[in-house]
């Protein structure tokens, strides 16, 4: 079956940088694009960054662009998030998510990791 | 890129029926026709219940259903259940090729 597992969150200091890592299994991580989604606490659902299924594509949310990059490595099935200059606004709760649809992607969100805290505390 | 607006709140008893609505621009829920749904119980990952405005994903109860006219979307919960309590947010692809999210509306069954 398909899982997503988040790994890398933590509790970091403003303007400190953190890699989070999404490893795959249960389907074919090459032919899907990727989408990283955070939740800060009781507030809704954020769509950071989508990456294509072959990496050539990325687009991101306008509060995070030049902050954060997402990359995938197809050969490891991983899928990661680079946050650079942490700010306290950054503190959620970070999923990655797969496409419902193989290459192009059709922006639905399909399998979702737990997801993985992230708390950003001077 | 500002969220989709949804309403904060809905309530039904079991049985019956509500709608969720969703609205957004021309750049994103009116120009295209890639709206979804997502129910999410809190502390577990969400679940797609709708996409392009109007599909179900295989194992989705057909009591789920949406549409859209012009800048708006609808999601519609009929027969309401007990285990349908939970937080409902849409979302829309946009003209940058980006993703955006609702509020979010938190459903509660009296």
């Amino acid at each position: 079956q398909v899982q997503l597992v988040e790994s890398g969150g933590g509790e970091v200091q403003p303007g400190t940088s953190l890699r989070l890592s999404c490893e795959a299994s249960g389907f074919t991580f090459s032919r899907y694009g990727m989408h990283w989604v955070r939740q800060a606490p009781g507030k809704g659902l954020e769509w950071m960054a989508i990456m294509s299924s072959d990496g050539n594509k990325k687009y991101y949310v306008d509060s995070v662009k030049g902050r954060f990059t997402i990359s995938r490595d197809n050969s490891k099935s991983t899928l990661y998030l680079q946050m650079n200059s942490l700010r306290l606004e950054d503190t959620a709760v970070y999923y990655c998510a797969t496409d419902y649809c193989t290459s192009p992607s059709c922006y639905t969100l399909d399998y979702w990791g737990q997801g993985t805290l992230v708390t950003v505390s001077s | 890129q500002s969220a989709l607006t949804q309403p904060a709140s809905v309530s039904g008893s079991p049985g019956q029926s509500i709608t969720i609505s969703c609205t957004g621009t021309s750049s994103d829920v009116g120009g295209y026709n890639y709206v979804s749904w997502y129910q999410h119980h809190p502390g577990t990952a969400p679940k797609v219940m709708i996409y392009d405005v109007s599909n179900r994903p295989s194992g989705v109860s057909n009591r789920f259903s949406g549409s859209k006219s012009g800048n708006t979307a609808s999601l519609t919960i009929s027969g309401l259940q007990a285990e349908d309590e939970a937080d409902y947010y849409c979302s829309s692809y946009t003209s940058s090729s980006t993703l955006v999210f609702g509020g979010g509306t938190k459903l509660t069954v009296l």
